[in-house]
């Protein structure tokens, strides 16, 4: 079966803390996302990535950076973790494609759910 | 610039009762597609489909149906005969402009079907 697996589903961290968020996929999927998601929002994208080594910013980027030193990792790093950072943390991957086709096979991992104190 | 609205923010219906989930959409592509996705309790968003601008046809998955009106630029959702295992937070989506690959959402909205 297909996944997208994120290392934890409740994380609790204190502010100031640096913050690693894993992702895994064995899809074989060249792009990969981090998507936040708060009540009334949505999901909105923090980053994204097309390939190893490769990132691009989402809409809300602040705060935030991400790794992806192997095709099947991409990691989210709170710097200095904050309040306003709690949140439903959400991982997907799809294949390359154009327009609506890099959606194609679009999976998304069940979520880590992060509270800063 | 690409925006996908959900006006209904929660839903609560009686189990049996239908139900209709509404999506309003801007876009500048002229060919596009549209998602609907159901986050259930469980937290993973799970795919229910995914539709070209192209086609205007109805579409009917056993209890659910979607009807998707380019003049208005909606694509609305519709659960028939509701149930319990219905209950979730569903998303509306398109994609964003050019080749980026994500996916643009909508603000969800929670439905509750009560026994």
């Amino acid at each position: 079966d297909v996944k997208v697996t994120q290392s934890s589903r409740y994380l609790v961290k204190r502010t100031g803390e640096k913050v690693f968020l894993e992702c895994v996929q064995d899809m074989d999927h060249e792009n990969m996302f981090w998507y936040r998601q708060d009540p009334g929002l949505g999901l909105r994208l923090i980053y994204f990535s097309y390939d190893v080594k490769m990132k691009e910013k989402g809409d809300i980027p602040e705060g935030y950076s991400v790794s992806r030193e192997k095709k099947e990792r991409f990691s989210l790093i709170l710097e200095s973790a904050s309040t306003n950072q709690t949140s439903m943390y959400l991982c997907a991957s799809s294949l390359w494609g154009t327009g609506g086709d890099t959606v194609v096979g679009y999976t998304f991992g069940s979520g880590t759910r992060l509270t800063v104190v | 610039a690409q925006k996908v609205t959900q006006a209904q923010t929660e839903i609560s219906v009686v189990e049996k009762e239908d139900v209709t989930l509404d999506c309003v959409y801007e876009t500048r592509d002229t060919t596009y597609y549209l998602f609907w996705y159901k986050q259930p309790p469980s937290g993973e968003l799970v795919f229910l489909i995914r539709r070209n601008s192209f086609d205007e046809q109805n579409e009917i998955s056993g209890r659910y149906s979607w009807n998707f009106q380019k003049s208005t630029s909606s694509f609305n959702f519709t659960i028939t005969a509701s149930q319990v295992v219905d209950s979730a937070v569903y998303f509306c989506a398109l994609p964003g402009s050019g080749n980026t690959g994500k996916l643009i959402f909508g603000q969800g909205t929670t439905l509750q079907v009560k026994p």
